[in-house]
């Protein structure tokens, strides 16, 4: 079995301040992990994605996450909030790489504040 | 760019209703889900499909049905709507391949 936990169902930073999303995830194999943001009125959208490669994953709009296994962790993180950013974030974990069992989590929306 | 189109943005049906909610996908992608999005639940997987035709069941495939007949249409049904149906109805496609889904922009049905 696999889930995501995403602690904090609502982030707020000002602008230009760090932004720290969390993800923590539970899989029974090497997990396939990743980032999706909604925007208001919109579908989802990939951030990034971990598959095995390097720990440190850039993404789009300036994002990037690690994938820490000894913590089970794949935290969100971007330097310096931008109004933009304002949004829903999902994490999501597969298991099988396919992406056909992809279990999300329940999401952190993310504020910025002037 | 991939374009997922949904046929509605809102819906309003009422109970005990048939519905129907229509998917598009313009890039051959032979994967397609179905997933319902709740405020404090992050989105769960209703149904998908792997190849015309195909279906499989995924976490909450309860009071829902799923039609494939053609590669870029992957319909869902509810056949007698409730109004714990009420909801973000989001659908999406995937490569074979490669991990990243592409989403439509949901089509929000209300159950009354």
């Amino acid at each position: 079995a696999q889930s995501v936990t995403q602690l904090g169902s609502h982030v707020s930073v000002s602008e230009g301040a760090l932004v720290l999303l969390r993800c923590n995830y539970s899989s029974s194999v090497p997990p396939y992990l990743f980032w999706y943001v909604q925007y208001p009125n919109q579908g989802l959208q990939l951030l990034l994605k971990y598959t095995s490669a390097a720990t440190l994953v850039k993404g789009i709009n300036g994002f990037e996450a690690e994938f820490k296994k000894s913590e089970t962790s794949f935290h969100l993180t971007k330097p310096s909030a931008h109004m933009s950013d304002a949004a829903e974030y999902f994490c999501a974990v597969s298991s099988t790489g396919g992406g056909n069992k992809l279990t999300f989590g329940t999401g952190t929306q993310l504020k910025v504040e002037l | 760019d991939v374009k997922v189109t949904q046929s509605s943005r809102y819906l309003v049906k009422r109970t005990g209703e048939k519905v129907f909610l229509e998917c598009v996908q313009d890039m051959d992608h032979e994967n397609m889900f179905w997933y319902r999005q709740d405020p404090g639940l992050g989105l769960r997987l209703i149904y998908f499909s792997y190849d015309v035709k195909m279906k499989e069941k995924g976490d909450i495939p309860e009071g829902y049905s799923v039609s494939r007949e053609k590669k870029e249409r992957f319909s869902l049904i509810l056949e007698s709507a409730s109004t714990n149906q009420t909801s973000m109805y989001l659908c999406a496609s995937r490569r074979d391949g490669n991990e990243k889904l592409f989403f439509g922009s949901g089509t929000q049905l209300s159950v009354l």
